[in-house]
C-alpha cells in the first residue's frame, strides 16, 4: 500500500476522444510524475509536476497535458487518442524534487484505444 | 541520455533456487531504484541505493558505481517472487528516472 491512488482502473476509449486520468498523492508529496507503460516494455517518463508547475517532460507530443493541483491530486490528459496511446499509465509521487527520492507509484490506469 | 539495460530479460527457475539480475547504466548517476511489478501493474518500489548493498528480508541490492552496474539477488526464491523486476536510474539533467525494459521471473513450485 502506497498511498498512491489512481481512476479510473480500465478504461476503454476510441481513436480521435479525449481522456483524462487521476492520481491522488500522499499528503505532503509535493512531486509527481506520469509513466507510460506499453505491453512488455519498461515505463515510458510523460512529465512531472512539482508545486503545480510542469517540472520536466519526455518525448510525448503535445496533446499529452497535465495538472497538478493543491490537494496532491493531478491528472493526466491525452486529446485525440491514437491506437498507440493504449497503454498502462502510472503515477508516482515524491516528498521533494523527484529523481532521487524513492518513488510511491499508484497502481495504473489500464487505457485501451480501439 | 542515460540507458538502462536489464539482463536476462525472462527468467525462470525452481523454488528455492538463488537468482541474480542484472542492471547497466551508461551515465554516472547518484542512486539506482529498483521495483517490482506483479500482473496487473502496481508497481512497488523495493529499494534506492546509490552506494554498497541494501538487504530486505531474502532480497538484496547492490550497486557499483564506478562499473556502471547493479543486481538484484533473491535468496531461497519463492513462486510468491513471480513479478517483473524492473531497474530505473536517474536520466542526468533531467528531472525523470529511465526505465529498463524488465526482467520478467517465475518462480516454479
Amino acid at each position: 500500500e502506497t498511498g498512491v491512488t489512481q481512476s479510473p482502473t480500465h478504461l476503454i476509449k476510441t481513436r480521435g476522444q479525449q481522456v483524462t486520468l487521476r492520481c491522488s498523492s500522499q499528503s505532503g508529496h509535493n512531486t509527481v510524475s506520469w509513466y507510460q507503460q506499453a505491453l512488455g516494455q519498461g515505463p515510458q517518463f510523460i512529465f512531472q509536476y512539482y508545486r503545480e508547475e510542469e517540472n520536466g517532460r519526455g518525448n510525448f507530443p503535445p496533446r499529452f497535458s497535465g495538472l497538478q493541483f493543491p490537494n496532491y491530486s493531478s491528472e493526466l490528459n491525452v486529446n485525440a487518442l491514437e491506437l498507440d496511446d493504449s497503454a498502462l499509465y502510472l503515477c508516482a509521487s515524491t516528498p521533494g524534487g523527484g529523481r532521487t527520492d524513492t518513488q510511491y507509484f499508484g497502481p495504473g490506469t489500464r487505457l485501451t484505444v480501439l | 541520455k542515460n540507458e538502462v539495460e536489464q539482463s536476462p530479460q525472462n527468467l525462470t527457475a525452481q523454488e528455492g533456487e538463488f537468482i541474480t539480475i542484472n542492471c547497466s547504466y551508461s551515465v554516472g548517476i547518484s542512486a539506482l531504484h529498483w521495483l517490482q511489478q506483479h500482473p496487473g501493474g502496481g508497481i512497488v518500489s523495493l529499494f534506492m541505493l546509490s552506494s554498497g548493498k541494501k538487504k530486505h528480508g531474502r532480497l538484496i541490492a547492490t550497486i557499483n558505481i564506478q562499473e556502471k552496474h547493479s543486481s538484484l539477488h533473491i535468496t531461497a526464491s519463492h513462486p510468491r517472487d513471480s513479478a517483473v523486476y524492473i531497474c530505473a536510474a536517474p536520466d542526468r539533467g533531467a528531472q525523470k528516472l529511465v526505465f529498463g525494459q524488465g526482467t520478467r521471473l517465475t518462480i516454479n513450485p
